[in-house]
Formats: C-alpha cells, structure tokens, sequence
C-alpha cells in the first residue's frame, strides 16, 4: 500500500536554524516523491521534486530509497519559511494521483 | 506550469442541497483530479477525472455523491451532493503537466449548515 508518512505535526525553530522535515514513504514500485508547501492564504504549490535534485528557497531533499525517506532540509530558516509542508509520493510512470501525508507546520521564530 | 482557477472560491450551504464546484485550467491536460481537505487534516483524493471516459472514484468516494463532469481538456466540475455537515471541507482540483507534476487550484472552501 503507498502511505506517505510525516511524523511531526508542529515543528518550531529560531531563525537562522538548521530545519529538517521528516517523511518516510511506503510504496511498492519506484515513487516520485514531492515536497508542497501551503503559505498562510495562498494555494497549495510545489515547492521540489526529488527527480529535478534542486534546490528551491534555500531547500533540498535528498531520496534516500535504503531508509525509504525523503527528508526535506535547509541550513538556515527563515520566517517567510512558516508555512505548512506536505510530502507526497506518486507512481513514476506519471498520470498517478498523489498520495499526502498529513503535513508539518512549519513556525520560524524571530 | 499551469493556472488553475476554481468556483466558487467559498460557500455556505444548508444540509440537503448540492454544490457544483468548476475548475477551468488555462492549456489542455489529460488529467484533472478532485481532492478534499477535511479540517486539520491532509489532502484525500476523490477522483481521478479524464476527458471522454467515467471518473475513477477512490474508496470511500461514490459517483452519486460526487458527480464529477470533464466535457473537454480544460474543465471539470464537482458536485457535492445532498450535503450534510460533515461534508465541510475545502475542495481543491489539480492537473498534471507535461512535467509529470501536479498543479493545484486555489480550492473552494465549503461550509454545510
């Protein structure tokens, strides 16, 4: 069965932290894994793929398919960087749904 | 990339009546899908909407419930039918891209009374 799975659901850290967003993934094929992010008021957007392996707002998120995680990282947070987080995963063949997990609400503290 | 717009972008509605939600994408994709986000909670996905065949309903998810339409590659629309409280929620449609990645519309927060 794909499951995505964010164990955290609250995850504070001051400015200029290090931020790791943990996600874990169950799936049976070979998934494409995403991270989205949902700014307070705005719509839900694509913040990376692990396929593209680039770095978006300072974030980078390395497949790590021995430990099936898709962690995503930054060195240095910053406020702006409050928002909600979504992993997901989709089969790699394309024109699959996604599959969520629950999120990590992410609060940079000044 | 794609821009996706939806209506209404809120409603309040009373139990027993129905709601039509539309998304409108600005190029032609193949796939649309219909996903809800219950408060608090993560994103579940409806259906899976192609043009020109039957919507795919995920478990949980019934045809006469949701209604879903796609006349052509740049339209869709939901229907939340014979609601009841529990059907509050926020309705997001997303499209796939030639990119293999998905793109979501503002969605449409729904509030049954």
């Amino acid at each position: 069965a794909q499951r995505v799975t964010q164990p955290e659901k609250l995850l504070s850290v001051f400015k200029g932290a290090p931020v790791e967003l943990k996600c874990n993934y169950s799936y049976s094929g070979s998934p494409e894994l995403f991270w989205y992010v949902q700014y307070s008021r705005q719509r839900l957007q694509l913040l990376l793929r692990h396929i593209s392996r680039e770095s978006i707002k300072g974030f980078t998120a390395d497949l790590n398919k021995g430990e099936t995680s898709f962690h995503l990282k930054k060195p240095f947070a910053q406020e702006e960087d409050s928002a909600m987080y979504y992993c997901a995963l989709s089969g790699i063949s394309g024109n699959t749904p996604l599959v969520f997990g629950k999120g990590t609400r992410l609060s940079v503290i000044a | 990339s794609a821009v996706i717009s939806q209506k209404p972008s809120r409603d309040i509605c009373q139990r027993g009546t129905s709601l039509t939600i539309q998304c409108q994408v600005d190029s032609q994709v193949t796939m649309m899908f219909w996903y809800r986000q219950q408060p608090g909670q993560s994103l579940t996905l409806i259906a899976t909407a192609n043009q020109g065949s039957e919507a795919t309903y995920e478990s949980g998810f019934v045809i006469d419930k949701f209604p879903i339409s796609r006349p052509n590659l740049t339209f869709s629309t939901l229907t939340v039918s014979n609601m009841s409280p529990e059907d509050s929620s926020i309705y997001l449609c997303s499209v796939e891209t030639g990119e293999e990645t998905q793109y979501f519309g503002p969605g449409t927060r729904l509030l049954v009374l």
